[in-house]
């Protein structure tokens, strides 16, 4: 069980705009930086969203990301091929037995 | 151009411990904090711990306390984790991965294998 919820599991057709939701809490989402990380088949992740809706470098300025409260979310417009991956969400969390780095389950994005 | 690279991977008996490094070329690693993430197969990201290599610092995951250590050797520039007393489910691919400045884990190594098997 993560502590930040992800969906298992979305898809869209190319050219679509999708959204993956990341709830978390105010011990993390709610308190501190909230980042996204792409994982294509086996590759080690990569940051594709930093510090809420930063773009890193490279990044195409289809990914965006935002966050309200103790939720976060990833969106990825005009749907490409080269998007279908593994997401993770992941926050800094300030628990009472110390700070920690928790994620979210992950999220399988199919281009269908 | 920033390289992140791990040692290979290793099998171990149940009971036993691993030694894992992590080397940058390109980016000078003890200016960041090196975090270790683990992913069993087909599974998600699980962080370990996270250490500064200037400071010495250190912090874990609860679900590691007391079976991990995280370390640096200056003369070489590499980072080190130690999982002592493995068990079966400590079959994972552990990542270490650098962080400044609260910006995510920018540079990744490529992974490494540790099998616990008898």
């Amino acid at each position: 069980q993560s502590v930040l919820t992800q969906p298992p599991s979305a898809s869209g057709v190319p050219g679509q705009r999708v959204v993956i939701s990341c709830s978390g809490s105010s011990s993390n989402i709610g308190s501190n930086f909230v980042h996204w990380y792409q994982q294509l088949p086996g590759t080690a992740p990569k940051v594709v969203i930093y510090r809420n809706r930063e773009r890193p470098s490279g990044v195409p300025d289809r990914f965006s990301g935002s966050t309200s409260g103790t939720s976060a979310s990833l969106a990825i417009s005009g749907l490409q091929s080269e998007d279908e991956a593994d997401y993770y969400c992941a926050a800094w969390d300030n628990s009472l037995s110390g700070p920690s780095v928790v994620f979210g389950g992950g999220t399988k994005l199919t281009v269908l | 151009q920033v390289q992140v690279v791990q040692s290979g991977a290793e099998v171990k008996m149940p009971g036993a411990s691993v030694k894992v490094s992590c080397k940058a070329s390109g980016h000078t690693f003890s200016s960041s904090d090196i975090n270790w993430v683990r992913q069993a197969t087909g599974q998600g990201l699980e962080w370990v711990g996270w250490m500064n290599p200037n400071s010495g610092y250190t912090g874990f995951s609860q679900k590691f306390q007391g079976r991990v250590a995280l370390t640096w050797s200056t003369s070489v520039s590499t980072a080190y984790l130690e999982l002592s007393s493995l068990r079966y489910e400590d079959t994972a691919v552990y990542y270490c991965a650098s962080e400044s400045g609260n910006s995510g884990f920018e540079y990744w190594g490529q992974g490494t294998l540790v099998t616990v098997s008898s």
